[in-house]
């Protein structure tokens, strides 16, 4: 099944301890892309990538750090996570267009104490 | 970065009402698309639109693009209980170096009363 699997579903952790978390898709997309959701502020993206060893920051990327060694991970790293990163993270990748949209993961839901 | 308005933020109806929601930019998309969060999930995509004054449909869904390519609607026709949910519209735009990335709206929250 053509999927993006993230892990974990939910974190809590403390302010300040690194933290990593993971994605993974099956479809051999050229394009992947992180994003945070919090209410009343949609879906913004923090960083992507158009392939392996390319990556750019989006619209919200500070306090995050990503990379792209392998076509098939994305992960999303938190160096010193504080309570404002407290959110919904989105995993998504697709072609290179993107033209037919992305496919998105289930979500983890992060908590910042 | 590019803003999409998207209206209204939620809705309150009744099993079986048709309903209507749309999206505008200031600036040109090539692609809209229209995407639905179930709760505790991540968005799935409904409908993809690539041309403008194109009018697509997915069973009781209906979508447009926009003559100018600056707006898209969907319309929901005779509401059911699993219509709930979040409503994301989302533009794409080409630049020199290809496809940008999406530029999502902040999502119609669906809540439908028995």
């Amino acid at each position: 099944e053509a999927q993006v699997t993230q892990n974990p579903r939910y974190l809590i952790t403390v302010t300040g301890k690194k933290l990593t978390v993971t994605c993974s898709q099956n479809m051999n997309h050229e394009y992947m892309s992180w994003y945070r959701q919090d209410p009343g502020l949609g879906l913004r993206q923090i960083y992507y990538s158009m392939n392996v060893e390319v990556t750019d920051k989006g619209d919200v990327p500070e306090g995050y750090k990503v990379s792209r060694k392998e076509k098939r991970n994305f992960p999303l790293i938190l160096e010193s996570p504080s309570p404002n990163q407290t959110s919904l993270y989105f995993c998504a990748s697709s072609t290179s267009t993107g033209g037919y949209g992305y496919t998105f993961g289930s979500g983890t839901r992060l908590t910042v104490v | 970065g590019q803003q999409l308005n998207q209206s209204p933020q939620s809705m309150f109806i009744q099993e079986g009402e048709d309903v209507s929601m749309n999206c505008t930019s200031s600036s040109i998309f090539n692609t809209w698309l229209w995407y639905k969060q179930d709760p505790g999930e991540g968005p799935v995509l409904l409908i993809a639109l690539y041309k403008a004054g194109e009018l697509t449909s997915n069973g009781r869904l209906t979508a447009q693009f926009g003559i100018t390519r600056k707006d898209s609607f969907l319309n929901i026709s005779a509401s059911i209980p699993s219509d709930v949910g979040i409503y994301f519209c989302a533009g794409q735009s080409y630049s020199g170096g290809g496809a940008d990335g999406l530029t999502f709206g902040k999502g119609t929250h669906l809540i439908i009363q028995p």
